[in-house]
């Protein structure tokens, strides 16, 4: 069965260094979303990607972010410099359409880590 | 604004026991309320979801959840729980506008004693 994946699934990085987070979609998925999870807070929505376009991005999602599809593979989410309030658990999801109620698959995420 | 409330960061029951694991969302307009799964090392798993066509909707590995608008929940259940179902489990209503991002409750961590 086609599967997100994700690398790193670890990430150790020191405060102001710059990470590259990687994603390989599923392949006919077409619309991207990056989303985070703060240890012990909520999923949140970082930003989405259609067509080498950023669709929508929230307040977190700030210059220091940014994504890019640099093949027709991978999907990526670039932090310029790391804080150590960016350490988390970031998501990838992809989906074929984009409905209300249409399902988004995840990738296993990537721990980040910022000392 | 819509939001979603999960009561409870880790549940415990008992191999054969009921699980119930709370979900309350927060929406102006009708929702569409989804129930994924994380096993460790895995990505999020659709359990279910909710699309207005059913309040009542069944879902993978025996769980389901019932939408109940007078109370705003939409809970999820099973009636015996399994050692495999220990995992976290995550409430998310779609924006109703936009790209349709998720916005996702804290997740309820299950865990199932022998």
């Amino acid at each position: 069965e086609p599967e997100v994946t994700q690398t790193p699934s670890h990430q150790v990085t020191q405060m102001g260094q710059e990470v590259i987070l990687r994603c390989v979609p599923i392949s006919n998925h077409l619309y991207f979303y990056w989303y985070r999870q703060i240890l012990g807070q909520k999923v949140e929505f970082l930003v989405s990607f259609y067509n080498n376009e950023i669709s929508e991005k929230s307040e977190i999602f700030d210059d220091q972010f940014s994504v890019e599809r640099p093949d027709g593979s991978n999907f990526t989410l670039k932090i310029r410099s790391t804080k150590l309030e960016d350490s988390a658990m970031y998501f990838c999801a992809t989906t074929p359409i984009r409905v209300p109620e249409g399902e988004q698959f995840f990738g296993p995420g990537t721990r980040l880590t910022v000392l | 604004a819509q939001s979603v409330t999960q009561l409870g960061s880790h549940v415990s029951v008992s191999e054969g026991a009921l699980v119930l694991l709370r979900c309350n969302y927060s929406s102006s307009v009708p929702p569409y309320l989804f129930w994924y799964v994380q096993y460790p090392n895995q990505g999020l798993q659709l359990l279910l979801k909710y699309t207005s066509a059913a309040t009542l909707v069944k879902g993978i590995n025996g769980f389901e959840a019932e939408f109940k608008k007078s109370e705003t929940s939409f809970h999820l259940t099973k009636p015996s729980a399994h050692m495999s179902d220990a995992a976290e489990y995550f409430c998310a209503v779609s924006a109703t506008s936009g790209t349709y991002k998720y916005i996702f409750g804290t997740g309820t961590r299950l865990k199932v004693l022998a």
